[in-house]
């Protein structure tokens, strides 16, 4: 799996966008972006996930370059419960590609 | 519909004890993944069940590690015995299809061997 650079940590005001990036610059063609994060004392939670075209769902959006060496997880209206580390996983599909990879993530803090 | 169901949540034990962790994945789920969290190794696969069959168990630890997964709606992971190192929240998640669905996690287990 390719290896993924997220920054240690990030701030946000409440209400305001949260835009966190995600550099995979040796991404293979099959790989997918996918995005999990984990708050405080609970499990891994799915976000969203990605080819090479933008997606959105109800949680947030991924913007992949169109290159697919980066990408930025969106949460357009940070809330406090949104306090989590964030991780990006790059991942490819079928055969043995069962394995989520875990880096250190993002540990977004979210303000009043 | 429920998530992954874990249980114990929290588990102190002495070590030397055994210890068992027992995980209900998702409802239809064919693939089942127990991974471990600690501070320095952040969170690591320990092993990974297709259709209640061990794929890949190059994850766990040493031989005082085992896993079972007896049928399709419940799994175990089996510590004995039990050492403090093996002190950490030890996560199951389950997925429809392992190498291409996404992953669901449980709550946790928090084990604490003194």
């Amino acid at each position: 799996d390719a290896k993924t650079t997220q920054p240690t940590s990030m701030d946000c005001a409440e209400g305001r966008a949260a835009n966190l990036p995600c550099n995979h610059s040796t991404i293979s063609g099959n790989e997918y972006v996918y995005w999990y994060r984990q708050i405080h004392s609970q499990g891994p939670q799915y976000i969203i996930h990605g080819l090479k075209n933008n997606e959105t769902n109800e949680m947030a959006s991924l913007i992949i370059t169109e290159d697919r060496k980066s990408s930025t997880l969106i949460l357009p209206h940070a809330t406090l419960r949104d306090t989590a580390v964030y991780y990006c996983i790059v991942r490819g599909r079928g055969g043995s590609n069962y394995k989520l990879t875990f880096g250190k993530g993002t540990l977004l803090t979210v303000n009043p | 519909d429920a998530g992954v169901i874990q249980s114990p949540r929290h588990e102190v034990t002495e070590m030397g004890q055994e210890v068992t962790l027992r995980c209900k994945p998702i409802s239809g789920h064919n693939s089942l993944f127990w991974y471990r969290q600690t501070m320095m190794r952040g969170l690591e696969l320990l092993i990974y069940f297709n259709n209640n069959v061990p794929i890949d168990d190059s994850g766990m630890p040493e031989d005082r590690f085992s896993a079972k997964m007896p049928n399709a709606s419940f799994s175990t992971l089996k510590i004995q015995p039990s050492e403090p190192r093996d002190s950490a929240v030890y996560f199951c998640a389950s997925s429809l299809r392992g190498t291409v669905e996404t992953q669901y996690f449980g709550p946790g287990t928090r084990l604490l061997v003194l």
